[in-house]
């Protein structure tokens, strides 16, 4: 069975653009979940998409916003960018009721300028 | 609230030798899980290891096992016979409502030649 993959893995942005990244989970799992890893926060969680519903969500501003099609392939956005988003994005997938084993992609590494 | 402790941020282990990396957790839900995962440099996070809270016996895979004591709240990861790829970031979670892991800040080890 094929991983989670995220696309693109690198990104380069510039503060007040938008981004989007995509994540597609495990063949068969139907939750995903999105983190954000920085040096400084450790791995926080952003959102869990569950049958293109969220059915949880972290605490970071309206800016972060996600949702998930009915493929279970995922999206997450972030709009205005600020330099503190420079982060590691991480999407998760896990198979059936989020608080199954969760199995990560690659990330995204997303820097803003 | 949920919270994990990893109180360790580098160990130095040698090849071939076993090595301990501690977590310490903070819950009030009566069932719960924890997970140990492997960041290596390139940022993939790796599923190693999973131990529920009513599982009788510790959890082992392969060379990983994991020194549960409910009592005491602690789930220490154990790696034996240490290999040089098994340098890398490990990080302690454990699940807060459905698609979210709280991690632990993560230990750092490196295992020398």
């Amino acid at each position: 069975k094929a991983g989670v993959t995220q696309t693109p893995r690198y990104l380069i942005k510039t503060r007040g653009q938008q981004v989007t990244l995509s994540c597609s989970p495990i063949s068969g799992h139907r939750s995903v979940s999105w983190y954000q890893q920085t040096p400084g926060q450790g791995l926080q969680f952003l959102f869990e998409y569950f049958s293109e519903t969220q059915r949880n969500k972290g605490n970071f501003p309206g800016r972060f916003s996600g949702r998930q099609f009915s493929n279970s392939r995922s999206e997450m956005n972030v709009s205005t960018l600020e330099l503190g988003d420079s982060a590691l994005y991480l999407c998760a997938s896990s198979a059936w009721t989020g608080t199954d084993t969760q199995y990560f992609g690659p990330g995204t590494r997303l820097t803003v300028l | 609230a949920q919270k994990i402790t990893q109180t360790q941020p580098g160990m130095f282990v040698q090849e071939k030798e076993a090595v301990t990396l501690d977590c310490t957790y903070d819950t009030s839900d009566p069932s719960y899980g924890l997970f140990w995962y492997k960041q290596p440099s390139s940022g993939e996070m790796i599923f190693l290891i999973y131990q529920g809270s009513y599982d009788q016996q510790n959890a082992t895979e392969g060379r990983y096992s994991l020194n549960f004591q409910k009592a005491r709240k602690s789930a220490n990861l154990v790696i034996s016979a240490s290999q040089l790829g098994d340098s890398a970031m490990y990080f302690c979670a454990t699940q807060r409502g459905t698609g979210k892991l709280i991690f632990g800040q993560g230990t750092t080890l490196q295992v020398k030649p």
